[in-house]
């Protein structure tokens, strides 16, 4: 299918360590933007990105937190030295142009554990 | 903050009709009105959005009342695997964020 897919689906990593986590949105889409779902939370947004432009990163929780895109396509969100309050899924979702009344099609999700 | 307000559970007998209620009002004049729905351990799936008129599709109706604050979504027929947590969302203008609140989590039972 041509749906929006991440990798990877799950990741266990160390208090301190980095991670990287990767989005393939639907083709043609320039509109991405990232998610996340602490346990038992509702979906807080990260970012948003317009083509390889990132207009709104109001929902970064901290500078250990970055993404970028690259060629208006794939997006990866980097985490620097994590902590155990960082594990949630993290979600990523695209839109044909990003404006209001658009549909935003959700990827299954990268499950982070930080022990 | 979200701009809603929803109902933190509900039961629907299976084949019966599921009508989640939200309330945005503070919605302003050009903001849509999306549903989105969550099944365990997935990503959210987008239900159907409106802004002033009622709209139906092939899984759902959206009934938006006049003056626009408040809204149902009406699940015809529910089945078993409509059980999920149902997310009622007022759209961001700047990009087209959303901002998901708690959500409604429906239980539809045999």
């Amino acid at each position: 299918g041509a749906g929006v897919s991440q990798s990877p689906s799950n990741k266990v990593t160390e208090k301190g360590k980095d991670v990287e986590l990767r989005c393939d949105p639907i083709s043609g889409h320039t509109a991405l933007y990232w998610y996340r779902q602490s346990l038992g939370q509702g979906l807080e947004f990260l970012i948003y990105f317009q083509g390889n432009s990132a207009p709104d990163k109001s929902g970064l929780p901290s500078d250990r937190f970055s993404a970028e895109r690259t060629g208006g396509s794939v997006s990866t969100l980097t985490i620097q030295r994590t902590q155990q309050e960082d594990s949630a899924v993290y979600l990523c979702a695209s839109s044909s142009l990003g404006r209001s009344g658009e549909t935003q099609y959700f990827g299954p999700g990268t499950r982070l554990l930080v022990l | 903050d979200a701009k809603t307000t929803q109902p933190t559970s509900m039961d629907c007998a299976e084949g019966r009709a599921a009508n989640l209620p939200c309330n945005h009002s503070t919605i302003s004049g050009n903001e849509y009105v999306y549903w989105y729905r969550q099944i365990h351990s997935q990503g959210p799936q987008y239900i159907i959005h409106g802004l002033k008129n009622n709209e139906t599709n092939e899984m759902a109706s959206l009934i938006i009342t006049e003056d626009r604050k408040s809204s149902t979504l009406i699940l015809p027929h529910a089945t078993l695997r409509d059980t999920a947590v149902y997310y009622c969302i007022v759209g961001d203008n700047q990009g087209g964020k959303l901002i998901f609140g708690q959500g409604t989590e429906l239980s539809v039972k045999p």
